[in-house]
């Protein structure tokens, strides 16, 4: 299930199911999104991005799905592995250089 | 593909002294790099924004006489954390930009203040 703790959400799923991580931006501006997903002591990793004229996009094994209506972005991760844990941000580009960074949402893998 | 290496990956220093975090993009030449800040169990938050051979642009709240940033070439940026204080104690990233590469993060370093 999905909870929030004191400053990042929790999301736990079995490992072999599907996985959905939710990310709210803030910025209507924003043109280019991105994921990360980010280990404990690491610097973020790039998964997979997406830019606005677009509402899906697909990886190896994720796809993101943005609703620019709602303001929404997903991070969708197919047959979920032990390896898949760690803490996911989306980031927007809502114009320049800069990237605004979401909450983050720590995805724990139930073996 | 694009590497940053950031380097110390850990340092611990007694408060009052300076720290200097380094930042080199191995294989591009990054025309911008980043600098942020990460607390435990938050976000990555912006710290400055820094271009080759300009003063870097700092975000809203961030003491630019307190975090040094130099970007002395198109492959280096440094960070430096001058009369370092517990509450500086934090994990500091940076990341590294080419405009077709897109963005990429360095290791961090994981900064303790005692």
């Amino acid at each position: 299930g999905e909870s929030v703790g004191l400053h990042l959400p929790t999301l736990s799923v079995q490992e072999g199911d599907n996985s959905i991580i939710n990310c709210a931006y803030s910025n209507s501006a924003s043109d280019y999104f991105i994921w990360y997903k980010q280990e404990s002591g690491k610097g973020p990793q790039f998964i997979i991005d997406i830019r606005s004229n677009m509402d899906k996009r697909q990886g190896q094994r994720v796809t993101v799905l943005l609703n620019k209506t709602v303001k929404h972005l997903s991070l969708q991760i197919a047959a979920t592995q032990p390896g898949d844990s760690a803490v996911y941000f989306c980031a927007e580009n809502p114009g320049g250089e800069k990237l605004t960074f979401g909450t983050g949402t720590r995805l724990t893998i139930i073996p | 593909g694009a590497v940053v290496s950031q380097h110390p990956s850990w340092v611990i220093c007694k408060s009052g002294t300076s720290v200097k975090i380094e930042c080199r993009s191995l294989d591009f030449q990054a025309t911008t790099m980043f600098w942020y800040r990460q607390f435990p169990k938050q976000s990555l938050m912006l710290m400055a924004t820094s271009n080759e051979g300009s003063k870097a642009t700092y975000e809203q709240g961030v003491e630019k006489d307190k975090f040094l940033i130099n970007h002395a070439s198109l492959t280096l940026s440094t960070l430096t954390v001058t009369s370092a204080h517990p509450e500086d104690s934090s994990f500091y990233i940076c990341s590294a930009r080419d405009g077709d590469l897109g963005y990429t993060f360095g290791s961090g370093t994981r900064l303790t203040v005692v």
